[in-house]
């Protein structure tokens, strides 16, 4: 089993349309949680960290449920430029530092 | 400098060669992590350090692959021997520290082609 999982996508939405993505992670002593964005061909960037009570951040709202060990990240009403893949990130934090990204859930927004 | 700066930005090499990839962190940064992307694929962890020592060297693929750091600024990865399986980006990236909960940020790249 893989440590960070991602469902790979793609996810094909017409703009206006809310789409959430599911993290699972297998370390249960994974203490920090992070959203990145990338874009093609292009280095990842933060998108957002999220939070143990969850996080909104304009239309991007990160949940946590650490009982159940997933991350979800919802984008509200989508945008043409929110086309990218979308990177799960955790932080072991125990037994020293690793970070483990997860591979990628690819994002298309139509017109 | 603002951000993760590494050079080259592009290498094509011949099979065989050595490359040497270069990483300048954010000022301040301590940790500096090295990882590679190949085409359409996910992030693969390499290497990272603290400091100018790498407490995590597990994902380093083989021995043809070393890194160093020093002066707790300036990384270096060396390939050596390169094969086209290494074709890839590799991407750097910079913490505050390797604490968890430090946002890590990412260079641009340097996209090795090896033919």
């Amino acid at each position: 089993r893989k440590e960070v999982e991602q469902d790979p996508g793609p996810f094909n939405v017409p703009e206006g349309a809310t789409v959430a993505f599911n993290c699972t992670y297998s370390n249960s002593a994974s203490q920090s949680f992070f959203w990145y964005r990338q874009d093609c061909r292009k280095e990842p960037k933060l998108l957002m960290s999220v939070y143990s009570s969850g996080n909104e951040d304009g239309r991007f709202t990160a949940q946590l449920n650490r009982a159940s060990q997933y991350i979800s990240l919802l984008i509200r009403d989508s945008k043409l430029s929110d086309s990218a893949t979308y990177l799960c990130v955790v932080n072991a934090g125990t037994g020293g530092f690793k970070t483990i990204f997860g591979a990628g859930t690819r994002l298309f927004v139509k017109a | 400098g603002a951000g993760v700066s590494q050079s080259p930005s592009n290498k094509v090499t011949e099979k065989g060669k050595d490359v040497e990839l270069r990483c300048d962190p954010i000022s301040g940064h301590t940790a500096l992590y090295w990882y590679r992307q190949s085409l359409g694929q996910g992030l693969e962890f390499l290497i990272y350090f603290q400091g100018n020592s790498a407490p995590d060297k597990s994902g380093l693929p083989s021995d043809r692959f070393s890194a160093e750091r020093t002066g707790g600024s300036v990384s270096t990865l060396t390939i050596q021997r390169t094969q086209q399986e290494d074709s890839a980006v590799y991407l750097c990236a910079s913490s505050l520290g390797a604490v968890s909960g430090n946002t890590i940020y990412f260079g641009e790249g340097s996209w090795l082609t090896v033919v």
